[in-house]
């Protein structure tokens, strides 16, 4: 039973624009949410983070949209770089149920094409 | 700063066998989190190490074992190797058991 779920195993985005990466999640004890990125051969770099309390954070060009009631969240990048090139992945916590395992999905691999 | 580190990078065993990972946290950090990635899937949570006592476990089974020394690294080991063992090893650590967590470049693991 996956209980964070990322959807689209790919993404394709042009220089400049925007890329919007989504995660959705089943358990309604996750209450902090993570968003990082990992490059071949290379451990997962923490990108941007959002407690439940809030439904946005943002971070120079990384903003993290929660959506608590539908149970999603997204990842929006603008603009895009070639640089940006690499999987995503979202994570979940239930922080306040004593328990700070993170709960990972399975990861979007975001190409920006120059 | 330091950030986290992980010994080896590449490993190669035969099945039975048992294998030691290691893993420095940042300087500052003491907490462990290790996690095991297979081909085409997310990170699964092994186990966490807080203060050298384990602090949450995941679903794996007893083979997988952990210990985290007073100067805040860790250590993985999995005992009776089994072809499905074959992964990415990620150890991150963390300021207390409940921040944010840093990975380390992991260890990948090919059991034959």
């Amino acid at each position: 039973d996956q209980q964070v779920k990322q959807n689209s195993p790919s993404l394709s985005v042009q220089e400049g624009r925007i890329s919007i990466l989504n995660c959705d999640y089943t358990n309604s004890m996750f209450d902090y949410f993570l968003w990082y990125k990992k490059y071949p051969a290379e451990g997962p770099t923490f990108l941007i983070s959002i407690s439940s309390i809030k439904d946005k954070n943002e971070d120079g060009r990384f903003t993290v949209f929660l959506n608590k009631s539908a149970k999603h969240l997204s990842l929006h990048i603008v603009p895009s770089q070639p640089g940006d090139s690499a999987v995503y992945f979202c994570a979940a916590s239930a922080q306040q149920g004593g328990s700070e395992k993170l709960v990972f999905g399975k990861g979007t691999k975001l190409t920006v094409n120059p | 700063e330091t950030g986290v580190t992980q010994s080896p990078t590449h490993l190669i065993k035969t099945r039975g066998q048992q294998v030691t990972l290691r893993c420095s946290s940042q300087s500052g950090h003491n907490t462990v989190s290790w996690y095991q990635q297979a081909l085409g899937q997310g990170p699964q949570f092994i186990f966490q190490y807080y203060r050298e006592e384990e602090n949450g476990r995941g679903n794996f089974p007893p083979r997988f074992s952990g210990l985290q020394f007073p100067n805040y690294s860790s250590e993985l080991n999995v005992n009776a190797l089994e072809l499905d063992d074959s992964a990415l090893y990620l150890c991150a650590s963390s300021l207390w058991a409940s921040e944010t967590q840093y990975f380390g470049p992991g260890t990948r693991l090919l059991v034959l």
